[in-house]
């Protein structure tokens, strides 16, 4: 089963505007990750955050983490055409287990 | 290094016939993932590996499906008899031991008619 859920599902943005995407999940992690996805590509990871952390900043991609509400947010800022992508989460509940994705947000920046 | 290698990147087949999808993982890499995505389901994983051993395959779907890591630089997933249910994009990723970030080749797509 697929433990991160992103919000919205689909987000369609002018250039220059910002792009916020949401993922909630439901147990104890060790660490969340993001993702992007072009079209007919492979995932490409963004960022990582760990659990202890709450904040991480990447270029223009920021991340925040709130696990009392099992939570975690990207924020791309100043958005750009070729940020047009699908956008996952996936958390590590750490140990030997392996990453569990979401079913992804599409953002589409019209230039 | 050239990233995680896939291969072929696209395969048209008919129904019955027996499917080989392969991966060349990032060099130094312990661990060797093969996920599934389909518009209706995400992305599954089906298996991995841990220096070239299975560690668990329990989202293979059924019988149909096997895979291989003979040894550190390659991997198969193997599909026969394939079905249309089947069609999807196929991804192989590798990382390294500390399970961190996943780097994933860039897919197989497999249409089954």
């Amino acid at each position: 089963s697929q433990q991160g859920e992103e919000d919205p599902q689909a987000l369609s943005i002018q250039e220059g505007e910002n792009a916020t995407m949401n993922c909630s999940y439901k147990t104890s992690i060790n660490n969340l990750q993001w993702y992007r996805q072009n079209s007919g590509r492979g995932l490409v990871h963004l960022i990582l955050i760990r659990s202890n952390e709450r904040e991480k900043h990447s270029g223009r991609l920021r991340v925040t983490l709130d696990t009392s509400k099992k939570s975690s947010s990207l924020l791309i800022t100043a958005s750009r055409a070729a940020d047009t992508a699908s956008y996952f989460c996936a958390t590590d509940a750490g140990g030997y287990s392996t990453l569990t994705f979401g079913k992804g947000t599409m953002l589409l920046v019209s230039p | 290094d050239a990233g995680v290698i896939q291969s072929p990147r696209h395969e048209v087949t008919e129904m019955g016939q027996e499917v080989t999808l392969r991966c060349k993982p990032i060099s130094g890499h312990d661990y060797l993932f093969w996920y599934r995505q389909t518009m209706m389901r995400g992305l599954e994983l089906l298996i991995y590996f841990n220096n070239n051993v299975p560690i668990d395959d329990s989202g293979m779907p059924e019988d149909r499906f096997s895979a291989k890591m003979p040894n550190a630089s390659f991997s198969t997933l193997k599909i026969q008899p394939s079905e249309p249910r089947d069609s999807a994009v196929y991804f192989c990723a590798s990382s390294g031991t500390n399970l961190r970030g996943y780097t994933f080749g860039s897919g197989t797509r497999l249409t089954v008619v």
